[in-house]
């Protein structure tokens, strides 16, 4: 396995451009984290999935965040409008929620700049 | 929702000395202790973990303990080297997948050459 993919590694746009970051988990993990971390706040869960469907979204900073799981091998993160402070790290992690099983599985990550 | 707290924020050793990093808790309902390591620039990743029906687990130089009663568990480092220089976490959270994994504030761990 590849482990959790996530896109773009890095990603360099201007304040007011919508963002997306991409995650691909591991085939058979049925839960589906998103992180934010920054010097400052540390490491932010966002929001989290269990079988596709968006369990505690308490996380998301405000409206401008919107996060998407369509099926199970795919999910979005999504800013519109970005602005300098989202400026981060972006990570995925997924895991299987079974009996005994929590490890989480992180991303590579998504490098945020916001101009 | 789980509030999580590690101490210290920051560690200095010497190489070859050990480092302990405590997570103080608060849902009752937690059963699963694990410790994740992120070396700059990197992924969080797993090093070690415990259940909540276990008291210590140890793998090589690392070993983690766990005080239910009183809600904390401890990541120890024993003949510390140089490449254990990293922020680790943890991240203590309840069985199943309707469990919010909260990470805690992270110690940064310098080990001195």
């Amino acid at each position: 396995d590849a482990g959790v993919i996530q896109s773009p590694r890095h990603e360099v746009t201007e304040m007011g451009q919508e963002v997306t970051l991409r995650c691909k988990p591991i085939s058979g993990h049925n839960s589906l984290f998103w992180y934010r971390q920054t010097m400052m706040r540390g490491l932010e869960l966002l929001i989290y999935f269990n079988n596709n469907v968006p369990i505690d979204d308490s996380g998301m900073p405000e409206d401008r965040f919107s996060a998407k799981m369509p099926n199970a091998s795919f999910s979005t993160l999504k800013i519109q409008p970005s602005e300098p402070r989202d400026s981060a790290v972006y990570f995925c992690a997924s895991s299987f929620s079974g009996s005994g099983a929590n490890v989480l599985t992180f991303g590579a990550g998504s490098r945020l700049t916001v101009l | 929702g789980e509030n999580v707290e590690q101490h210290p924020s920051t560690l200095s050793v010497q190489e070859g000395d050990s480092a302990v990093i405590k997570c103080t808790y608060s849902d009752s309902a937690s059963n699963y202790f694990p410790w994740y390591k992120q070396e700059l620039g990197k992924r969080p990743q797993l090093i070690i973990d415990i259940r909540s029906n276990v008291g210590e687990k140890k793998d090589q130089r690392i070993a983690v303990t766990l005080n239910k009663t009183a809600k904390h568990f401890s990541l120890h480092i024993t003949e510390t080297q140089p490449e254990d220089s990293a922020v680790y976490f943890c991240a203590p959270r309840g069985n199943g997948g309707y469990q919010k994994v909260t990470f805690g504030t992270g110690t940064k761990l310098q080990v001195i050459p």
